[in-house]
C-alpha cells in the first residue's frame, strides 16, 4: 500500500544534542509537510517543501531545518533541542493543489523526548 | 486568511448515541473542508473532505458531514457512537498548499 513513513517512531535525546527525523513515502506526493504537535493541541505547520522549493513559515524557530534530497525523503534536523521541543513530529504529503484539493495524507508520527 | 472554529474541547457521548461535531469555517473563496481523526500516538487519518462536488459527504466509519454555506458550517455527524470513536477529531480548511486546523475535539464514548 502506498503511504508516509516515519522513522523512527520514538525518539529520546538530550537537551542541545542534535536530532534528525526522517520521513518517506511511496505515493510520489510532490508537496510533503512538517509539523509540530504538543499534547492536546492541533498540528502546527513548521515548513513545506513543493517539490524542491523550501517554504518556511514565519513563526518556525532557526532551531529547525530541514532537506528534501529527493521527492521520496525528506528530514526534520533539530539542531539544539530544548525542553520545549518535546511533541509528536509529523509528516504529511499532498499532491499540488491543483490536481485534486488540498488533502494531506499523514505519517504515523515520531514522538521526541528531550531529557 | 482561512480558519476554522471547532468549539468544546472535550465531547462526551453515550454509547448508541449520535456524535455531532461542529465545525464553522471562515473563507473567501470556495473552502476545501476537511474531518481528520487521530488516536491516541497515531498520525492524523482522514475521514471525509469537501471539495464542492456534493455537500453530503460520506467519510469512513460511518461519519458523514453537510456543508451549509449559509451557515458556513461543516458539521460532523454519526448516527450511533461506537466504543472505537474515542479519539481527537479536527476540522481542516485547505488553501495555499497548506491546512488550516481547528483546536480539535477530544471525544470519549460511554458505555
Amino acid at each position: 500500500d502506498a503511504m508516509v513513513i516515519q522513522n523512527p517512531r520514538y525518539q529520546v535525546t538530550q537537551f542541545g544534542k542534535p536530532v534528525t527525523l526522517s520521513c518517506s513515502q511511496t505515493l510520489n506526493h510532490n508537496v510533503m509537510y512538517w509539523y509540530q504537535q504538543k499534547s492536546s493541541q492541533a498540528p502546527k505547520l513548521l515548513f513545506h517543501y513543493y517539490d524542491k522549493d523550501f517554504n518556511n513559515e514565519a513563526d518556525t524557530p532557526d532551531n529547525f531545518q530541514s532537506r528534501r534530497p529527493n521527492t521520496s525523503f525528506c528530514f526534520l534536523d533539530i539542531r539544539s533541542p530544548g525542553l520545549g521541543d518535546a511533541a509528536m513530529y509529523l509528516c504529511a504529503t499532498s499532491r499540488d493543489a491543483g490536481l485534486g484539493g488540498y488533502e494531506q495524507f499523514f505519517g504515523p508520527g515520531t514522538r521526541l523526548t528531550v531529557l | 486568511a482561512q480558519s476554522v472554529t471547532q468549539l468544546g474541547s472535550h465531547v462526551s457521548v453515550s454509547e448508541g448515541a449520535l456524535v455531532l461535531l461542529r465545525c464553522n469555517y471562515s473563507s473567501s473563496v470556495p473552502p476545501y473542508l476537511f474531518w481528520y481523526v487521530q488516536y491516541p500516538n497515531q498520525g492524523l487519518q482522514l475521514l471525509l473532505k469537501y471539495t464542492s462536488a456534493a455537500t453530503l459527504v460520506k467519510g469512513i466509519n460511518g461519519f458523514e458531514a453537510e456543508f451549509k454555506k449559509s451557515e458556513t458550517s461543516f458539521h460532523l455527524t454519526k448516527p450511533s457512537a461506537h466504543m472505537s470513536d474515542a479519539a481527537e477529531y479536527f476540522c481542516a480548511v485547505g488553501g495555499n498548499n497548506r491546512l488550516a486546523f481547528g483546536k480539535g475535539n477530544q471525544v470519549v464514548v460511554i458505555p
